[in-house]
Order: structure tokens, then C-alpha cells, then sequence
């Protein structure tokens, strides 16, 4: 199976501080990984596909980019309904596994 | 409008069983593969099982290969997971999710609806 590292588990940011969340592959996916967002008791939603195709719907403020085995999802200014866990996907190979998550908390 | 509302969830005893079902509604569903993904309390989201659109092929995580049966009944829009051998490590919400495509396997999917979940609690 290939394992997803999220880095960081967890971060602090202020309203409208730019956030950057990274991804890496245990080998190579190409482009194919995914970004959601869960917050508490609701299901995730889809973010970004393809590493870097916007969901339809989903603000420009969020953007991911990367391919092979770095991917990023950067948030461009923050704003207070983003506070989220966020999860990345690969989709290159099943399992479909999921990064451990990355909880983006108020400072 | 695609719906898919899941059910079956609830306290079982280790060791029991348990199925689960997902009705999905507003599109073609045999034409879609299907995933059950779940999340521990407190945990990240954990991939579980998949199947076709047909449902001729289907795919197990190894946390639940050989005790969890995915399935579904395109006649009757349904998709299924029947648990057995049930731990306390499967204590979950348990989501089901539409895929891009007719099958999991393909690299281009991602999952764009979900259902809200449903909480099966393994308890001794």
C-alpha cells in the first residue's frame, strides 16, 4: 500500500495568514492526489483533484500543487469558516489511502 | 441531486456482526463504483472497501479482508457492508462515498459526494 505523511499533524494561524500544508507519497503518484476538508461531525469535502484542479464550488483561496511525491495545498489568506482538518488522497493505486490529517486550529 | 444516506449502524457486542447500507439516489448508480470509508473517534479517515459499478470486482483494505463483505444491489440503489468477526479497533463512523467513475481502480477518481455517516460501536 502507499503511505501518505502529512506534515504538519496540526497548526495555529491567524485570520488571513497564508497556510501551507504538505503531502508526501511513499512513492511515486503522479498527479493523482486529492485534498479535503472535514470539519467536526460533518463528512469531508472535496477540495482539489488531480493535485491541483479546483473543485467546482470550492473558493480560489485554495490551491494545491506538486506531483511524483510532494504535493502542497496552501490556503492564500485564511478566513474563519477554513478552520478545518484537512486530509490528502492518493488515487494513483488502491487502496485510496488518506494522509493522517492536518488540523488547521485559531491562534 | 445525489443523495446517499447510510444506516445500519449501532452497538454490537466483539465478535458480532453487523451490515451496513448506503441508499444512494439522483444518479445512475450502477454506473459509479462505490467506497465505504470510515473514521475512528477522534482519528483520521481510514479507506475500507470498494466495488465496481457492476460490482464484479471488489477491493479490502487488510485492517477488514476476510471478515467485511462489500456488495450492492444496483436494482435497488443500495450498497452494502456486512461486518463480522467485529473488534473494538472497528468502533467507527462508517461513510459511504460515490466515486468519479465505473471503477475504483482508476486513478482519476476522487470521492465529491459522501453520506453523513453512520456509528457502529464494538463493545466487549
Amino acid at each position: 500500500d502507499i503511505q501518505m505523511t502529512q506534515s504538519p499533524s496540526s497548526l495555529s494561524a491567524s485570520v488571513g495568514d497564508r497556510v501551507t500544508i504538505t503531502c508526501r507519497a511513499s512513492q511515486s503518484i503522479s498527479s493523482y492526489l486529492n485534498w479535503y476538508q472535514q470539519k467536526p461531525g460533518k463528512a469531508p469535502k472535496l477540495l482539489i483533484y488531480a493535485a491541483s484542479s479546483l473543485q467546482s464550488g470550492v473558493p480560489s483561496r485554495f490551491s494545491g500543487s506538486g506531483s511524483g511525491t510532494d504535493f502542497t495545498l496552501t490556503i492564500s489568506s485564511l478566513q474563519p469558516e477554513d478552520f478545518a482538518t484537512f486530509y490528502c488522497q492518493q488515487s494513483y493505486s488502491a487502496p485510496r489511502t488518506f494522509g493522517q490529517g492536518t488540523k488547521v486550529e485559531i491562534k | 441531486e445525489v443523495q446517499l444516506v447510510e444506516s445500519g449502524g449501532g452497538l454490537v457486542q466483539t465478535g458480532g456482526s453487523l451490515r451496513l447500507s448506503c441508499a444512494a439516489s439522483g444518479f445512475t448508480f450502477s454506473s459509479y463504483a462505490m467506497t465505504w470509508v470510515r473514521q475512528a473517534p477522534g482519528k483520521g479517515l481510514e479507506w475500507v472497501s470498494a466495488i465496481s459499478g457492476s460490482g464484479g470486482s471488489t477491493f479490502y483494505a487488510d485492517s477488514v479482508k476476510g471478515r467485511f463483505t462489500i456488495s450492492r444491489d444496483n436494482s435497488k440503489n443500495t450498497l452494502y457492508l456486512q461486518m463480522n468477526s467485529l473488534r473494538a479497533e472497528d468502533t467507527a463512523v462508517y461513510y459511504c462515498a460515490k466515486d468519479l467513475g465505473q471503477y475504483y481502480y482508476d486513478s482519476s477518481g476522487y470521492y465529491h459526494y459522501w453520506g453523513q455517516g453512520t456509528l457502529v460501536t464494538v463493545s466487549s
